[in-house]
């Protein structure tokens, strides 16, 4: 079975500096998604950053950028001039190809990583 | 992209009581998600629904305790029966798409009393 680890519960960034949040992962799969979510108190689920497990490139969104490292299973979610809206819980997810090798294509959660922002 | 409407938001009710979260996609889809999400925790896949067959449940979660329902291809309800404080959660409805994320309803804040 597929497991997604967070080894950090919390995390603190001063506004504009850069922090990076740890993920890794464990599957024999060779194809997946792996997915950063954002959730604010609000409880809505938000896509932050989503990489292809076949693509080589690191995935990058404006601030946000990824260190896909696949042989050491490991996705690291790095946030550039951190801003005080970031503050949230961020979920690492995987999730296999639907279809294949079983996956029905539901999300498997970390255990989350909260983010605070000092002004 | 989907969007899709959960309701209610957010609900206190009774012990012993039952709740039924509703969920409704603006597009078809294959299949619904339904994910609890305990205090502070992460969340828990609870089960997978498809339209037109029953639902499969993760280990730890039964039908009698949380049916669910698919009548359609945009549609599914997720009720939690007989309900004690444990149950307080946020439980949220998610479908998916064959090659890019997921997409989450808005949560339902269960308290149980």
């Amino acid at each position: 079975a597929q497991t997604v680890t967070q080894s950090q519960p919390e995390m603190s960034v001063q506004e504009a500096e850069t922090v990076t949040l740890s993920c890794t992962y464990d599957t024999s799969e060779s194809d997946y998604y792996l997915f950063w979510y954002k959730q604010p108190p609000s409880r809505q689920m938000i896509l932050v950053i989503r990489q292809e497990a076949y693509k080589q490139q690191n995935a990058t969104e404006n601030r946000f950028s990824v260190n896909f490292q696949k042989a050491a299973k490991s996705f690291s979610l790095k946030i550039s001039d951190s801003q005080l809206g970031d503050a949230a819980m961020y979920f690492c997810a995987y999730r296999g190809r639907p279809y294949y090798g079983g996956s029905q294509g539901n999300l498997i959660f970390g255990k989350g990583t909260k983010l605070s922002v000092k002004p | 992209s989907a969007v899709i409407s959960q309701k209610p938001s957010r609900d206190i009710c009774q012990r012993g009581t039952s709740l039924t979260i509703q969920c409704q996609v603006d597009s078809q889809v294959t299949m619904m998600f339904w994910y609890r999400q305990q205090p502070g925790q992460s969340l828990t896949l609870i089960a997978t629904a498809n339209q037109g067959s029953e639902a499969t449940y993760e280990s730890g979660f039964v039908i009698d305790k949380f049916p669910i329902s698919r009548p359609n291809l945009t549609f599914s309800t997720l009720t939690v029966s007989n309900m004690s404080p444990e149950d307080s959660s946020i439980y949220l409805c998610s479908v998916g798409s064959s090659n890019t994320e997921a997409f989450f309803g808005q949560g339902t804040r269960l308290t149980v009393v």
